[in-house]
Protein backbone atom coordinates (compact mmCIF):
# COMPACT_ATOMS: atom_id res chain seq x y z
CA UNK A 1 0.00 0.00 0.00
CA UNK A 2 1.49 3.70 -1.09
CA UNK A 3 1.94 5.64 1.69
CA UNK A 4 -0.03 8.71 0.20
CA UNK A 5 -2.90 7.98 -2.18
CA UNK A 6 -4.87 10.43 -3.39
CA UNK A 7 -8.31 10.61 -5.97
CA UNK A 8 -7.06 9.54 -9.30
CA UNK A 9 -8.53 12.04 -11.33
CA UNK A 10 -8.53 13.77 -13.70
CA UNK A 11 -11.25 16.10 -12.66
CA UNK A 12 -13.11 18.07 -15.57
CA UNK A 13 -14.93 20.88 -13.89
CA UNK A 14 -16.95 23.75 -15.12
CA UNK A 15 -16.23 27.39 -13.68
CA UNK A 16 -17.82 28.04 -10.41
CA UNK A 17 -18.45 24.68 -9.62
CA UNK A 18 -16.88 23.00 -6.30
CA UNK A 19 -15.08 20.43 -5.97
CA UNK A 20 -13.61 18.03 -3.25
CA UNK A 21 -9.84 15.98 -3.53
CA UNK A 22 -9.65 13.55 -0.90
CA UNK A 23 -6.37 11.98 0.17
CA UNK A 24 -5.73 9.31 2.73
CA UNK A 25 -2.23 8.16 4.35
CA UNK A 26 -0.83 5.17 5.93
CA UNK A 27 0.91 6.48 8.67
CA UNK A 28 -0.98 6.57 11.72
CA UNK A 29 2.00 8.87 13.63
CA UNK A 30 2.21 11.60 10.82
CA UNK A 31 2.67 14.86 11.97
CA UNK A 32 1.84 17.74 9.42
CA UNK A 33 -0.29 17.71 6.53
CA UNK A 34 -0.25 20.25 3.42
CA UNK A 35 -1.70 20.38 0.14
CA UNK A 36 0.53 21.66 -2.84
CA UNK A 37 -0.27 23.37 -6.19
CA UNK A 38 1.88 22.43 -9.17
CA UNK A 39 1.54 23.96 -12.65
CA UNK A 40 2.50 21.86 -15.88
CA UNK A 41 6.14 22.30 -15.90
CA UNK A 42 6.58 23.90 -12.64
CA UNK A 43 7.61 23.61 -9.24
CA UNK A 44 5.13 22.67 -6.82
CA UNK A 45 4.27 25.45 -4.32
CA UNK A 46 1.97 25.79 -0.82
CA UNK A 47 -1.17 25.95 -1.31
CA UNK A 48 -2.11 25.62 2.55
CA UNK A 49 -1.21 23.78 5.60
CA UNK A 50 -3.91 21.63 7.01
CA UNK A 51 -4.80 21.82 10.57
CA UNK A 52 -7.12 19.35 12.60
CA UNK A 53 -9.55 22.05 13.72
CA UNK A 54 -9.55 22.53 9.75
CA UNK A 55 -8.83 25.70 7.91
CA UNK A 56 -10.07 28.32 5.41
CA UNK A 57 -8.44 30.66 3.38
CA UNK A 58 -10.87 32.26 0.94
CA UNK A 59 -12.39 29.71 -1.58
CA UNK A 60 -10.29 26.89 -0.15
CA UNK A 61 -11.00 24.73 2.65
CA UNK A 62 -8.89 21.86 4.06
CA UNK A 63 -10.22 19.49 6.70
CA UNK A 64 -7.95 16.24 8.34
CA UNK A 65 -9.42 13.36 10.02
CA UNK A 66 -6.89 11.78 11.99
CA UNK A 67 -8.82 9.08 12.98
CA UNK A 68 -9.94 7.87 9.58
CA UNK A 69 -6.05 9.09 8.36
CA UNK A 70 -8.07 10.73 5.66
CA UNK A 71 -7.11 14.64 4.32
CA UNK A 72 -9.29 16.96 2.36
CA UNK A 73 -9.39 19.71 0.01
CA UNK A 74 -12.58 21.60 -1.22
CA UNK A 75 -12.21 24.65 -3.40
CA UNK A 76 -15.51 26.60 -4.08
CA UNK A 77 -16.03 28.89 -7.01
CA UNK A 78 -13.40 27.56 -8.85
CA UNK A 79 -11.62 29.71 -11.73
CA UNK A 80 -9.75 28.68 -14.45
CA UNK A 81 -6.92 29.72 -12.77
CA UNK A 82 -7.39 27.10 -10.48
CA UNK A 83 -6.32 24.26 -12.85
CA UNK A 84 -3.32 22.36 -11.89
CA UNK A 85 -2.14 19.15 -10.39
CA UNK A 86 -2.97 19.11 -6.61
CA UNK A 87 -0.43 17.25 -4.08
CA UNK A 88 -1.31 15.88 -0.87
CA UNK A 89 2.05 15.49 1.35
CA UNK A 90 1.94 14.11 4.46
CA UNK A 91 5.00 14.01 6.88
CA UNK A 92 6.51 12.68 10.41
CA UNK A 93 8.21 14.39 12.63
CA UNK A 94 9.13 16.62 9.55
CA UNK A 95 11.92 14.34 8.72
CA UNK A 96 10.08 13.13 5.79
CA UNK A 97 8.28 15.20 3.22
CA UNK A 98 5.74 12.04 1.36
CA UNK A 99 4.32 13.16 -1.90
CA UNK A 100 0.62 11.61 -2.75
CA UNK A 101 0.59 10.96 -6.86
CA UNK A 102 -1.42 14.33 -7.04
CA UNK A 103 -4.73 15.14 -8.67
CA UNK A 104 -5.07 16.60 -11.78
CA UNK A 105 -7.71 19.46 -11.73
CA UNK A 106 -9.26 21.46 -14.88
CA UNK A 107 -11.72 23.94 -14.92
CA UNK A 108 -13.82 24.48 -18.09
CA UNK A 109 -15.28 27.77 -19.39
CA UNK B 1 9.36 31.14 3.39
CA UNK B 2 12.77 31.29 1.04
CA UNK B 3 13.92 32.12 -2.10
CA UNK B 4 15.82 29.19 -3.68
CA UNK B 5 17.54 29.74 -6.81
CA UNK B 6 18.22 26.56 -8.96
CA UNK B 7 20.37 26.17 -12.14
CA UNK B 8 20.93 25.08 -14.53
CA UNK B 9 16.76 25.39 -15.57
CA UNK B 10 17.29 22.82 -18.30
CA UNK B 11 19.60 21.03 -19.85
CA UNK B 12 20.39 18.32 -22.64
CA UNK B 13 22.73 15.81 -22.19
CA UNK B 14 24.63 13.01 -23.89
CA UNK B 15 24.21 9.90 -22.82
CA UNK B 16 27.30 8.89 -20.55
CA UNK B 17 28.52 12.48 -19.61
CA UNK B 18 27.69 14.11 -16.14
CA UNK B 19 25.60 17.57 -15.01
CA UNK B 20 25.79 19.08 -11.33
CA UNK B 21 22.84 21.14 -10.50
CA UNK B 22 23.25 24.11 -8.03
CA UNK B 23 20.94 25.32 -5.46
CA UNK B 24 21.31 28.57 -3.64
CA UNK B 25 19.05 29.78 -0.47
CA UNK B 26 18.70 33.52 0.67
CA UNK B 27 19.18 32.21 3.93
CA UNK B 28 20.34 29.48 6.19
CA UNK B 29 18.49 26.59 6.20
CA UNK B 30 19.26 23.40 8.17
CA UNK B 31 17.19 20.84 5.96
CA UNK B 32 17.80 20.77 2.37
CA UNK B 33 16.36 17.87 -0.34
CA UNK B 34 17.07 16.92 -3.49
CA UNK B 35 13.78 15.39 -5.42
CA UNK B 36 13.27 13.79 -9.25
CA UNK B 37 10.10 14.00 -10.59
CA UNK B 38 9.52 11.66 -13.65
CA UNK B 39 7.10 12.57 -16.54
CA UNK B 40 3.69 12.58 -15.24
CA UNK B 41 4.78 11.41 -11.86
CA UNK B 42 5.01 12.64 -8.32
CA UNK B 43 7.82 13.65 -6.79
CA UNK B 44 10.00 11.19 -5.37
CA UNK B 45 13.07 12.54 -2.55
CA UNK B 46 16.54 10.98 -3.76
CA UNK B 47 18.47 12.33 -0.66
CA UNK B 48 18.46 14.71 1.93
CA UNK B 49 21.83 17.18 2.02
CA UNK B 50 23.28 17.42 5.72
CA UNK B 51 25.79 20.40 6.46
CA UNK B 52 29.21 19.13 7.06
CA UNK B 53 28.37 15.23 6.65
CA UNK B 54 27.34 12.48 4.37
CA UNK B 55 24.15 13.12 2.58
CA UNK B 56 21.34 10.32 3.23
CA UNK B 57 19.57 8.73 0.45
CA UNK B 58 16.85 6.96 0.02
CA UNK B 59 16.50 3.43 -0.61
CA UNK B 60 17.00 2.76 -4.94
CA UNK B 61 19.39 5.87 -5.08
CA UNK B 62 23.18 5.83 -4.02
CA UNK B 63 25.60 8.28 -4.22
CA UNK B 64 28.28 6.92 -6.96
CA UNK B 65 24.99 7.69 -9.07
CA UNK B 66 23.76 11.11 -7.30
CA UNK B 67 26.40 12.75 -5.15
CA UNK B 68 25.42 15.43 -3.05
CA UNK B 69 27.48 18.16 -2.06
CA UNK B 70 26.42 20.73 1.16
CA UNK B 71 29.52 22.78 1.94
CA UNK B 72 27.31 24.96 4.39
CA UNK B 73 23.72 25.92 5.09
CA UNK B 74 22.76 27.87 1.96
CA UNK B 75 24.13 25.65 -0.89
CA UNK B 76 24.15 22.15 -2.30
CA UNK B 77 24.68 20.97 -5.44
CA UNK B 78 23.35 17.21 -7.08
CA UNK B 79 25.74 15.61 -9.82
CA UNK B 80 23.60 13.20 -11.85
CA UNK B 81 26.64 10.78 -13.02
CA UNK B 82 27.02 9.05 -16.16
CA UNK B 83 23.64 9.56 -17.25
CA UNK B 84 21.46 7.40 -19.48
CA UNK B 85 17.93 8.15 -21.15
CA UNK B 86 15.79 7.17 -17.67
CA UNK B 87 17.92 9.69 -15.80
CA UNK B 88 15.44 11.99 -17.97
CA UNK B 89 13.30 14.03 -15.55
CA UNK B 90 12.82 17.16 -13.58
CA UNK B 91 15.31 17.55 -10.45
CA UNK B 92 13.95 19.62 -7.80
CA UNK B 93 15.87 21.19 -4.83
CA UNK B 94 13.67 22.11 -1.61
CA UNK B 95 14.16 23.16 1.65
CA UNK B 96 12.74 23.04 5.06
CA UNK B 97 11.75 26.20 7.06
CA UNK B 98 12.86 24.12 9.83
CA UNK B 99 10.34 26.53 12.18
CA UNK B 100 7.80 24.49 14.55
CA UNK B 101 5.33 24.30 11.36
CA UNK B 102 7.80 22.62 8.85
CA UNK B 103 6.82 23.61 5.63
CA UNK B 104 8.71 23.00 2.25
CA UNK B 105 9.75 25.16 -0.44
CA UNK B 106 11.11 24.49 -3.92
CA UNK B 107 13.97 25.65 -6.25
CA UNK B 108 12.19 25.92 -10.07
CA UNK B 109 13.52 22.89 -10.80
CA UNK B 110 16.48 21.57 -13.64
CA UNK B 111 14.27 19.71 -16.77
CA UNK B 112 16.90 17.12 -17.86
CA UNK B 113 16.79 15.21 -21.34
CA UNK B 114 19.26 12.50 -21.94
CA UNK B 115 20.41 11.40 -25.44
Amino acid sequence: RKEVEQDPGPFNVPEGATVAFNCTYSNSASQSFFWYRQDCRKEPKLLMSVYSSGNEDGRFTAQLNRASQYISLLIRDSKLSDSATYLCVVTFYGQNFVFGPGTRLSVLP
Amino acid sequence: SAVISQKPSRDICQRGTSLTIQCQVDSQVTMMFWYRQQPGQSLTLIATANQGSEATYESGFVIDKFPISRPNLTFSTLTVSNMSPEDSSIYLCSVDTGVANEKLFFGSGTQLSVL
